[in-house]
């Protein structure tokens, strides 16, 4: 089964600074994997998909990369900024088009 | 789009009684799925549809659990009985023609069983 592990589970950082996400897989087989933001009490709201044959993807201040082979993809967030708070989750999804395996978050917290 | 409506918001209930989720889902999106959100599991897959067919519900903890899709436009899930570690948040997604495509979540439906 496919296993993902998110580190840190939590980093508090003050405004203005770059940062960077981490997501790792245990199975590098995979067909695509998605980063997602989850605000208290709300649902998750999808931020970037890269597919496996892709190595990134960017979308405004944010940068998602992804090595396979390595079983690794990193969420880079430039000049963070208070209403980047939130909690970051990343899923992958099996090249069998299994379910979406979810990591269990990084809870960020920008300091204004 | 109103995006992936879930109902209710927030429900509370003691040990057995009959819990019913609703989901509508993005128009189009072929495939619908139900997950439950714990602290102590994270998020689990429970079971997904597509086009209205259940596809793989291994992820259904137990038979009070059940799920149905009876058109493209809305889906259930149920418990019954409900008991206490039931209390969860239950997310219904969607995505579009393929089960690896973007996922679309919900808001969410906060269950506490008494």
């Amino acid at each position: 089964k496919q296993e993902v592990t998110q580190i840190p589970a939590a980093l508090s950082v003050p405004e203005g600074e770059n940062l960077v996400l981490n997501c790792s897989f245990t199975d590098s087989a995979i067909y695509n994997l998605q980063w997602f933001r989850q605000d208290p009490g709300k649902g998750l709201t999808s931020l970037l998909l890269i597919q496996s044959s892709q190595r990134e993807q960017t979308s405004g201040r944010l940068n998602a990369s992804l090595d396979k082979s390595s079983g690794r993809s990193t969420l880079y967030i430039a000049a963070s900024q208070p209403g980047d708070s939130a909690t970051y989750l990343c899923a992958v999804n099996g090249n069998t088009g299994n379910q979406f395996y979810f990591g269990t978050g990084t809870s960020l917290t920008v300091i204004p | 789009d109103a995006g992936v409506i879930q109902s209710p918001r927030h429900e509370v209930t003691e040990m057995g009684q009959e819990v019913t989720l609703r989901c509508k889902p993005i128009s189009g999106h072929d495939y619908l799925f139900w997950y439950r959100q714990t602290m102590m599991r994270g998020l689990e897959l429970l079971i997904y549809f597509n086009n209205n067919v259940p596809i793989d519900d291994s992820g259904m903890p137990e038979d009070r659990f059940s799920a149905k899709m009876p058109n493209a436009s809305f889906s259930t899930l149920k418990i019954q009985p409900s008991e206490p570690r039931d209390s969860a948040v239950y997310f219904c997604a969607s995505s579009l023609q393929t089960i690896t495509g973007e996922l679309f979540f919900g808001e969410g439906s906060r269950l506490t069983v008494l």
